[in-house]
């Protein structure tokens, strides 16, 4: 139980166009989705926090702009990188949390490389 | 705020060693803690997690950590280390009812035959 899946799993795009992330709970209704960003050998850095059904709320530094959250179902959440840049190569990592467990589980990434 | 320490970027040990992880925390609260192992190109995967109760906590995989409160740290530990076992670890905390996580600088586990 408790399955996370992202999709895709690598994605490469060309600078300047948009992408796209899926984040789906398979196996339960998660009220909360985090979105996360990793940089080779480096930590995991909270990008935002989005609950079903309201705005994302986003961490200091992060741009809401660039970086636009959707959490329309309780079982998807997506990520848009608009406008993207060779900068916004990265590892990007979602969790869900059901209900109001204290655990979060985590999708198995996806790797951005903007050309 | 929160803070979480992980000391040591990159532990070796051999295979058939204890394994020993470290992780202090800094919390004006009482936190939930986590240990999370990465393994390359993946996401994270929980290994255990204190919440309340018991301060020893058992994970998957033969791994325990125990939460000290009076030394803020939650180490890691493995009483026999596996080739297997070889990945990143994250120490997390997390507070508050929205349960936004900090994690740690992470500690890579590298194990010799």
């Amino acid at each position: 139980g408790a399955v996370v899946s992202q999709h895709p799993s690598r994605v490469i795009c060309k600078s300047g166009t948009s992408v796209k992330i899926e984040c789906r709970s398979l196996d339960f209704q998660a009220t909360t989705m985090f979105w996360y960003r990793q940089f080779p050998k480096q930590s995991l850095m909270l990008m935002a926090t989005s609950n079903e059904g309201s705005k994302a709320t986003y961490e200091q530094g992060v741009e809401k702009d660039k970086f636009l959250i959707n959490h329309a179902s309780l079982t998807l959440s997506t990520l848009t990188v608009t406008s993207a840049h060779p900068e916004d190569s990265s590892f990007y990592i979602c969790s869900a949390r059901p209900g109001v467990q204290e655990t979060q589980y985590f999708g198995p990434g996806t790797r951005l490389l903007v050309l | 705020a929160q803070s979480v320490t992980q000391l040591g970027s990159h532990v070796s040990v051999s295979e058939g060693a204890l394994v020993l992880l470290r992780c202090n925390y800094s919390s004006s609260v009482p936190p939930y803690l986590f240990w999370y192992v990465q393994y390359p190109n993946q996401g994270l995967q929980l290994l255990l997690k204190y919440t309340t109760g018991a301060t020893l906590v058992k994970g998957i995989n033969g791994f325990e950590a125990e939460f000290k409160k009076s030394e803020t740290s939650f180490h890691l530990t493995k009483p026999s280390a596996h080739m297997s076992d070889a990945a990143e670890y994250f120490c997390a905390v997390s507070v508050g009812g929205g349960f936004k996580t900090i994690f740690g600088a992470g500690t890579r586990l590298f194990v010799k035959a």
